[in-house]
């Protein structure tokens, strides 16, 4: 079936660190990735996408890498700040032109003073 | 630019009432899918709506049911409520212009069945 799950639930990291968040993804046809980032009490907000004939994406602080052979995907936040303390999800389209996302259960992150 | 909007924020029901919930779409978006998000859970879908039509649905009973107006707002309605449709319940709009299309997401409606 499909599935988009996280291998850690809560990411303790020290602010001014990198930080790493994993997914991993059932569906092998899966064309395309987002990253989420939900603050408490607002909705999911658009991080960073990918889409499958790519394997590295960057952006502003955070990078996507996808690993279709092994069906992971994991976000990194360089130089952690206080701000980015929330759940993470990664998304996956898994039939193009559907728009359904499934969603993984989330990783927490917390930023440590 | 609006962004996508929810109302009411929160909501009490008891079980087999029903409901209805209202979404305002982004600016020029006439795409709208809603998710339902249970407690430390991701967002599931339910459906998603496009020029006023049913365009793919989740893994919810037909008691979930919704519609889409001419402005591209959008209500999703649920009948005989249960104790496990407690959840928030999100709305995202998005502007159909091929498959990768970025979906935005409004604050959501936390809904409690008592």
């Amino acid at each position: 079936g499909e599935s988009v799950g996280l291998h850690l639930p809560t990411l303790s990291v020290q602010e001014g660190d990198n930080s790493i968040i994993n997914c991993a993804y059932s569906n092998s046809a899966s064309d395309y990735f987002i990253w989420y980032k939900q603050e408490s009490g607002k909705g999911p907000q658009f991080i960073i996408d990918i889409r499958s004939n790519m394997d590295k994406r960057q952006g502003q602080r955070v990078t996507v890498l996808l690993n279709k052979t092994v069906k992971h995907l994991s976000l990194q936040i360089a130089a952690t700040q206080p701000g980015d303390s929330a759940v993470y999800f990664c998304a996956e389209i898994p039939s193009l032109g559907t728009y359904k996302y499934i969603f993984g259960t989330g990783t927490r992150l917390k930023v440590l003073a | 630019e609006t962004g996508v909007t929810q109302s009411p924020t929160h909501l009490i029901k008891t079980r087999g009432q029903q409901v209805t919930l209202r979404c305002s779409s982004q600016s020029g978006h006439n795409t709208v899918s809603w998710y339902q998000q249970a407690l430390g859970q991701g967002p599931q879908f339910i459906f998603q709506y496009y020029r006023e039509e049913e365009n793919g649905r989740g893994n919810f009973p037909p008691r979930f049911s919704g519609l889409q107006f001419p402005n591209y707002s959008s209500e999703l309605n649920v009948n005989a409520l249960e104790l496990d449709d407690s959840a928030l319940y999100l709305c995202a709009s998005s502007l159909v212009q091929g498959p990768y299309n970025e979906q935005f997401f409004g604050p959501g409606t936390r809904l409690t069945v008592l």
